[in-house]
């Protein structure tokens, strides 16, 4: 049984670095699967954030690259999301998810999610 | 980047009927690489379809993608009163790679 589990801060201030983690257990995460980041603002519909290859290579939504950073601890089964300088935008469930690997290209749904972590951004 | 366009927003149905939900793309997704996902609240985003017309594992045979090119649509026969949530159609062929999530289209039973 695939599970995911989000981790970390519920409360971000203005400015400062969000930091999420996401453990990975019943399955291999050196499996053939990317492994992504979503979120949903309030009221909104699902943003892709990112993904990463259990080699570390990495794909980013390019509305949030310059202030996303996803890496990948395969020691750890684990995979984290760090998001720089957040406003009240960035306010958000944040999701982790498993796709499949269907090739080189990055082309993938997700197919487990984990529970969600709400992150608030106040002072 | 290739965006996609929901319709309808909100669609009102009753225990029994059929539901029909479009997702349009901007431009044609390599592969039908074309998914959709139930999302409940408070609960994890399901996944349903993938490749356009595939059922995810554990997906009842009510729920059915079809189209192709820039045109999909998911129906949902026999509609349950837990069938309530929002759908999204997400894809993920695209050249370069990315992925793009619709709007969203919000089922009312």
């Amino acid at each position: 049984q695939v599970q995911l589990q989000e981790s970390g801060p519920g409360l971000v201030k203005p400015s400062e670095t969000l930091s999420l983690t996401c453990v990975v257990s019943g399955f291999s995460i050196t499996s053939a699967s990317y492994w992504g980041w979503i979120r949903q603002a309030p009221g909104k519909g699902l943003e892709w954030i990112g993904t990463v290859y259990h080699y570390g290579s990495t794909l980013y939504n390019p509305s949030l690259k310059s202030r996303v950073i996803i890496s990948v601890d395969t020691s750890k089964s684990q995979f984290s999301l760090r998001l720089d300088s957040v406003t009240a935008s960035d306010a958000a469930v944040y999701y982790c998810a498993r796709g499949p690997a269907l090739n080189s290209n990055w082309d993938s749904y997700f197919d487990y999610w984990g529970q969600g972590a709400l992150v608030t951004v106040s002072s | 980047e290739i965006v996609l366009t929901q319709s309808p927003g909100t669609l009102s149905l009753s225990p029994g009927e059929r539901a029909t939900l479009s997702c349009g793309a901007s431009q044609s997704i390599r592969s039908n690489y074309l998914a959709w996902y139930q999302h409940r609240p408070g609960l994890a985003p399901r996944l349903l379809i993938y490749d356009a017309s595939d059922r995810a594992a554990g997906i009842p045979d009510r729920f059915s993608g079809s189209g192709s090119g820039t045109d999909f649509t998911l129906t949902i026969s026999r509609l349950e009163p837990e069938d309530s949530a929002v759908y999204y159609c997400q894809q993920y062929g695209s050249s370069p790679p990315t992925i793009t999530f619709g709007q969203g289209t919000r089922l009312e039973i």
